[in-house]
């Protein structure tokens, strides 16, 4: 069926690199992407987002990378903080304008002092 | 702006009992959505409603859970009766008119 889900479920960092969350979905109609930040005991915090005519994306201190051959998603964030430590969640909306998110598992990032 | 607005934020009931959780969106967005979170299924999509109408009631597990939003500033997730496999984090998300839907705290549930 169609699902959209990650290849780890936990990921350490030293604090200071450079990260790379990856995300793979399989509904190659889908049409806009979210990554979603979520830390303990809160609600999910939009972080950037990317339409599927676009290959990439960037904000500040993070790259959304879509790579639609493969139906591939990467989030990158640069120069790590603890305060990146949390649950990085992908989300796809099947067409732009419909309001239905469909979440990934997500993966745990642990930023390591 | 306080944001979306979740009550309450722990509930611990026993199973057969109502449950009622709340949710105020951000004033001036047009959409809410409610989730539930488990270690299992991670977030689901249970039901969004766009300028107070319900739109999509697909994710909603069964006849116990029902939801309204009698007014834009107001709505209400129930589950009746309530099993402990319901237990929970539910959260409450509202949209605006840009493609973001911002998330509340979240209501931790626990049924016994």
């Amino acid at each position: 069926g169609e699902s959209v889900g990650l290849h780890l479920p936990t990921l350490s960092v030293q604090e200071g690199d450079n990260s790379i969350i990856n995300c793979a979905y399989s509904n190659s109609a889908s049409d806009y992407f979210i990554w979603y930040k979520q830390e303990s005991g809160k609600g999910p915090q939009f972080i950037i987002d990317i339409r599927s005519n676009m290959d990439k994306r960037q904000g500040q201190r993070v790259t959304v990378l879509l790579n639609k051959t493969v139906k591939h998603l990467s989030l990158q964030i640069a120069a790590t903080q603890p305060g990146d430590s949390a649950v990085y969640f992908c989300a796809e909306i099947k067409n732009f304008g419909n309001e239905k998110l469909t979440f990934g598992t997500g993966t745990r990032l642990t930023i390591i002092p | 702006d306080a944001g979306v607005i979740q009550s309450p934020r722990h509930e611990v009931t026993e199973m057969g009992q109502e449950v009622t959780l709340r949710c105020k969106p951000i004033s001036g967005h047009n959409s809410l959505f409610w989730y539930r979170q488990t270690m299992m299924r991670g977030l689901e999509l249970l039901i969004y409603f766009n300028n107070n109408v319900p739109i999509d009631d697909s994710g909603m597990p069964e006849d116990r859970f029902s939801a309204k939003m009698p007014n834009a500033s107001f709505s209400t997730l129930k589950i009746q009766p309530s099993e402990p496999r319901d237990s929970a984090v539910y959260f409450c998300a509202s949209r605006g008119p840009i493609n973001e839907q911002f998330f509340g705290p979240g209501t931790r549930l626990t049924v016994l």
